[in-house]
């Protein structure tokens, strides 16, 4: 069984470009997270996607938006890039509504410059 | 608002010892806490989750605990390996309806040393 597929692993933007990351969750998962990491500030969430609904919305910036389509395929994107954006951006699946396990990707390594 | 914290936030250890490392919250209305590791430069791999309704969770030579009352959740690691060494994160998950939505403790880098 497949696990949460991210693309791309790594891409370098300039600053003020646009961004769409993709990830396809674990085969039959509905759930699907997105979270920011950086050396600073840790972990980040950033939003979360059950059956195509934005359920939760972290504490981003408008520029930090997301889909997800009804394949549970989620995509998210970031306008505007700045040097902070700079992260490596992490997606994660889960079966169920709640209190499955969660797995994630290996991420997409975003360097701005 | 719900916060973790990972203690301690650096641990050095010989080979073939037995360590414990600690994760708190601060509220304790969570669904469930699941434990994971991450390797340099990759994403994180679920280690165990514990139900808000469980008292531990065991997995080889993992053994994962949760107190919720006072806020508590320990991951005992049995006979550590030197494969063993990365980055343990505990995470949270809230119990103010149905989500997903972790949130995680700032995490406790593992070097066990041959």
């Amino acid at each position: 069984k497949a696990g949460v597929t991210q693309t791309p692993r790594y891409l370098i933007k300039t600053r003020g470009q646009q961004v769409t990351l993709s990830c396809s969750p674990i085969s039959g998962h509905r759930s699907v997270s997105w979270y920011q990491q950086t050396p600073g500030q840790g972990l980040q969430f950033l939003f979360e996607y059950f059956s195509e609904t934005q359920r939760n919305k972290g504490n981003f910036p408008g520029r930090f938006s997301g889909r997800q389509f009804s394949n549970s395929r989620s995509e998210m994107n970031v306008s505007t890039l700045e040097l902070g954006d700079s992260a490596l951006y992490l997606c994660a699946s889960s079966w169920g509504d709640s209190g499955n396990t969660i797995y994630f990707g290996e991420g997409s390594w975003l360097t701005v410059v | 608002k719900q916060e973790v914290t990972q203690i301690p936030a650096a641990l050095s250890v010989p080979e073939g010892e037995n360590l414990v490392l600690n994760c708190s919250f601060t509220d304790s209305a969570i669904y469930n806490l699941q434990w994971f590791r991450q390797d340099p430069g990759k994403g994180l791999t679920s280690l165990l989750l514990i139900q808000s309704s469980q008292r531990e969770q065991t997995s080889g030579r993992l053994n994962a605990s949760l107190d919720k009352s006072s806020g508590r959740s320990t991951l005992y690691i049995a006979a550590s390996q030197p494969g063993d060494s990365a980055t343990y994160l505990c995470a949270a998950v809230g119990g103010g309806g149905a989500t997903n939505k972790l949130i995680f403790g700032t995490g406790t880098l593992l070097a066990v040393q041959p």
